[in-house]
């Protein structure tokens, strides 16, 4: 069975560091990875979607990377702002017909 | 706004009533999908939908009911509500389903529903 893991758990960083967040997968056989935001009360919003043929993705100044081989992926953040402050999900998509498998996530905390 | 919602945000219910959570998008996708979310358990799948009529059971499927009769609607059923129910219940859509249920295509999340079983 599918597990994802992101660490860390929590993580709080001043303003203008840039900081890249961890997520590992047991199974490489994956479709794709997604990596989301959840603010509190609210739903997740996508952020990067990496195929698993890709290494890479990039929008503004976020920037997902893809291991598939290892089960990695990394979410880095550059110059992070308190507006970056939220709960950060990976999920993959599974190539064995399964379904989309989260991550618990990664709070993040941006202090001005 | 292109946009996933859902009905109600916020229930407060009482075991064994039947309830139901509407989700609809306005997007045209084909795969539609319920989550739900719990502390230290994270987001689970409870049933998706590749298409219109065809629906299959996620990792948590007992004690709920899903139909697919029109494209842009996937109402979650709860016959007989318990309190091991309550949850953050999210929907999401996709362009398209792919192979065996994946979707293969950024998933669009509603904004949940925070239901609670006394």
């Amino acid at each position: 069975k599918q597990e994802v893991t992101q660490i860390p758990a929590a993580l709080s960083v001043p303003e203008g560091e840039n900081l890249v967040l961890n997520c590992s997968f047991t199974d490489s056989a994956i479709y794709n990875l997604q990596w989301f935001r959840q603010d509190p009360g609210k739903g997740l919003t996508s952020l990067l979607l990496i195929q698993s043929s890709q290494r890479e993705q990039t929008s503004g100044r976020l920037n997902a990377s893809l291991d598939k081989s290892s089960g990695r992926s990394t979410l880095y953040i550059a110059a992070s702002q308190p507006g970056d402050s939220a709960t950060y999900l990976c999920a993959v998509t599974e190539t064995s017909g399964s379904r989309l498998t989260f991550g618990e996530g990664t709070q993040l905390t941006v202090n001005p | 706004e292109a946009q996933v919602t859902q009905n109600p945000r916020y229930l407060i219910t009482v075991t064994g009533k039947k309830l139901t959570v509407t989700c609809s998008q306005n997007m045209n996708h084909e795969y539609m999908s319920w989550y739900r979310q719990d502390p230290g358990l994270g987001l689970r799948q409870i049933y998706y939908s590749m298409n219109v009529e065809v629906t299959d059971k996620g990792d948590v499927p007992e004690g709920y009911k899903v139909s697919r009769k029109e494209k842009r609607n996937f109402p979650l059923i709860l016959e007989s509500p318990s309190p091991n129910q309550t949850s953050l219940y999210f929907c999401a859509s996709s362009l398209r389903g792919g192979v065996l249920g994946m979707s293969t295509d950024t998933q669009y999340f509603g904004p949940g529903t925070r239901l609670t079983v006394l």
